[in-house]
């Protein structure tokens, strides 16, 4: 079966602009978590959903938030972009939110110029 | 709070030669590890996993045993191929059996095989 989708895979946006990341999970799977890998501070943790619920939140400013459609699709927003913020962003999707393997996506590279 | 410790690298070993890769977890309760790989411009893939002290997680000739009394979780693989380069995490789960409520990570260990 298709694995975690996300899209776009590259984008390119100048600071203070916006941007949304989508993903989609594996079919079945409902519970959704967002990742961000950066070279200096590694992957660390943005949050989690789970039937369209914030479950989890790691130490991100206000800018980044996210939600979760009915159908277990996610999307990440990212406001007033900064320089920093350039990274890979990871989705990752499992069955639930306790008990079960995480599937990671092959990620949207931002770059912020 | 919860933290993963694992050499940074990057490790380079001939092709053929034993490997070990440290890592090292500080954690409440009884955490689930993991081991993910990351390819050259790709994602995070699973590659091993241990629920509890003492199982030993195993795939594609790595595996890891869950040591509690010394906080470890050390990868070993008997004999690298080329096709092994790539980077390895190390990572804990704060919820007994894992799941999507937060993987915390190392840094990762960047492998290279050479031929």
């Amino acid at each position: 079966k298709a694995g975690v989708t996300q899209t776009p895979r590259y984008l390119i946006k100048t600071r203070g602009q916006q941007v949304t990341l989508s993903c989609s999970p594996i079919s079945g799977h409902r519970s959704v978590s967002w990742y961000q890998q950066t070279p200096g501070q590694g992957l660390q943790f943005l949050f989690e959903y789970f039937s369209e619920t914030q479950r989890n939140k790691g130490n991100f400013p206000g800018r980044f938030s996210g939600r979760q459609f009915s159908n277990s699709r996610s999307e990440m927003n990212v406001s007033t972009l900064e320089l920093g913020d350039s990274a890979l962003y990871l989705c990752a999707s499992s069955l639930t939110d306790s008990g079960n393997t995480i599937y990671f996506g092959e990620g949207s590279w931002l770059t912020v110029v | 709070g919860n933290s993963v410790t694992q050499m940074e690298g990057p490790v380079t070993l001939s092709e053929e030669a034993f490997l070990t890769i440290n890592c090292t977890y500080t954690a409440t309760g009884y955490p689930s590890l993991f081991w993910y790989v990351q390819y050259p411009g790709e994602g995070l893939q699973l590659l091993l996993k241990a629920t509890k002290a003492d199982d030993k997680g195993s795939n594609k000739g790595f595996e890891a045993t869950y040591r509690k009394e010394t906080t470890s979780f050390h990868l070993e693989k008997g004999s690298v191929q080329v096709s092994d380069s790539a980077v390895y995490f190390c990572a804990l789960s704060g919820r007994s059996g894992g799941g999507a409520d937060g993987l915390t990570f190392g840094k990762g260990t960047h492998l290279i095989i050479q031929p």
